[in-house]
């Protein structure tokens, strides 16, 4: 599985957008880009995955690059609740497993 | 719907004694399975991952089996604990191009 890289902290106001970036400079054609998050002593929640094309869903958008080697998980209006780790990974859809980095510790701030 | 139960929320354990902990999937077959542990403030580690019943397949050597005896269960196990087993436990299953999907996990402290 392509490694990823991503910022160790970010910090966003209440109410505004949040903007995790991820760089997947080595992501090949057949993997996909999926984020995951880590509140406090809870499992980690999926969000959203994609391929090439931009993805929204009720949690969040995925904006993804057109050369595939980076991507941006944005949270439209983030509160409080949104304070968590962000992971992004890459794997192929018929890969037996996901592989975990740092990710990037969000603190939304009231 | 798709659920995942795993148990116990949280486990004290001394040294030296056996581990078992059980992950179910409701809704779903033939799911792929997987054991992460999270140490103290750091990052998921995959232990274990199963793609069928009685398949496992270990990430990495260390104190701790699995086991598949059902589709959609999946078990933990240890003979004698150590003090560097302490962590939290992370059963998820995954089917497809759908996402993971974890448990809410066990709190395993060896004492």
């Amino acid at each position: 599985d392509a490694k990823t890289t991503q910022p160790p902290s970010m910090d966003c106001a209440e109410g505004r957008a949040a903007n995790l970036p991820c760089n997947h400079s080595t992501i090949s054609g057949n993997e996909y880009v999926y984020w995951y998050r880590q509140i406090h002593s809870q499992g980690p929640q999926y969000i959203i995955h994609g391929l090439k094309n931009n993805e929204t869903n009720e949690m969040a958008s995925l904006i993804i690059t057109e050369d595939r080697k980076s991507s941006t998980l944005i949270l439209p209006h983030a509160t409080l609740r949104d304070t968590a780790v962000y992971y992004c990974i890459v794997r192929e859809t018929s890969g037996s497993r996901l592989t975990f980095g740092e990710g990037t510790q969000l603190t939304v701030n009231p | 719907s798709q659920t995942i139960h795993q148990w116990p929320a949280t486990l004290v354990q001394p040294v030296g004694s056996p581990l078992s902990l059980e992950c179910t999937v409701e809704g779903t077959s033939n799911p792929n399975l997987y054991w992460y542990r999270q140490a103290a403030g750091r990052g998921l580690q995959l232990l274990f991952y199963s793609v069928g019943i009685g398949q496992i397949s270990s990430e990495v050597p260390q104190n701790l089996s699995a086991s598949r005896p059902q589709d959609r269960q999946f078990i933990l196990s240890s003979k004698k604990l150590l003090l560097s087993d302490s962590g939290f436990y992370l059963c998820a299953w995954s089917w497809t191009s759908l996402g993971t999907f974890f448990g809410q996990g066990t709190r395993l402290t060896v004492v």
